[in-house]
């Protein structure tokens, strides 16, 4: 298996676009999370979904972020507008429910 | 309620060395409890896990972290150490017993290795 993937690997835009993060989940696996990682805030919980369904959102940090998962082997993070302070590395990761994570290789995301 | 602490931000060791690098938790029921490693540039990668059964686990790369229920620890060891495992370390923990299948992450502990 590839392992999990996202795509874009790198992302520079500027302030007010929108950016979409996208992540391809391990065949099989059930469950999907994104996390945002940076300096300041450490690894951060945004979204959990099982079985397509988002479960546990809390840590989506305000209305401009939302997810989807259309199905089981794809997942979109959105940013609308971006802002500056959403500079931060964008991990997806997937797994069996309840059992250990598979990370992808990650987003770098700057917004200028 | 779960929660991990990683009670140190950075950890020095010369190579050759052992190395500790510290994990406790705070779970209601019984936990799973999880090590990942991460390199510059890199995503998470899988350590070590413990479920049940014997306290001491074994992992990749050499690694190993021992399960001590009284004091709800779980510190990642090696017995000498290689240039090549400085990295940044994770410790996470989900509660088997709180019906939530979202771990909790510590905030890293960077791991230096000296030569």
């Amino acid at each position: 298996d590839a392992g999990v993937i996202q795509s874009p690997r790198h992302e520079v835009t500027e302030m007010g676009q929108e950016v979409t993060l996208r992540c391809k989940p391990i065949s099989g696996h059930n469950s999907l999370f994104w996390y945002r990682q940076t300096m300041m805030r450490g690894l951060e919980l945004l979204i959990y979904f099982n079985n397509n369904v988002p479960i546990d959102d809390s840590g989506m940090p305000e209305d401009r972020f939302s997810a989807k998962m259309p199905n089981a082997s794809f997942s979109t993070l959105k940013i609308q507008p971006s802002e500056p302070r959403d500079s931060a590395v964008y991990f997806c990761a997937s797994s069996l429910t309840g059992d250990r994570e598979y990370f992808g290789p990650g987003t770098r995301l700057t917004v200028t | 309620a779960q929660s991990v602490a990683q009670p140190e931000d950075q950890v020095n060791v010369a190579e050759g060395n052992p190395l500790t690098v510290k994990c406790t938790y705070s779970v209601s029921g019984n936990p799973y409890l999880f090590w990942y490693v991460q390199y510059p540039n890199r995503g998470l990668q899988f350590l070590l896990k413990y479920i049940t059964g014997d306290n001491l686990v074994k992992g990749s790369y050499g690694f190993e972290a021992e399960f001590n229920k009284s004091q709800t620890s779980f510190h990642l060891k090696k017995p000498s150490a290689l240039v090549s495992d400085s990295a940044l370390y994770f410790c996470a923990v989900r509660d088997m017993g709180g019906g939530s299948y979202i771990p909790t992450f510590g905030r890293g502990t960077s791991l230096i290795v000296h030569p």
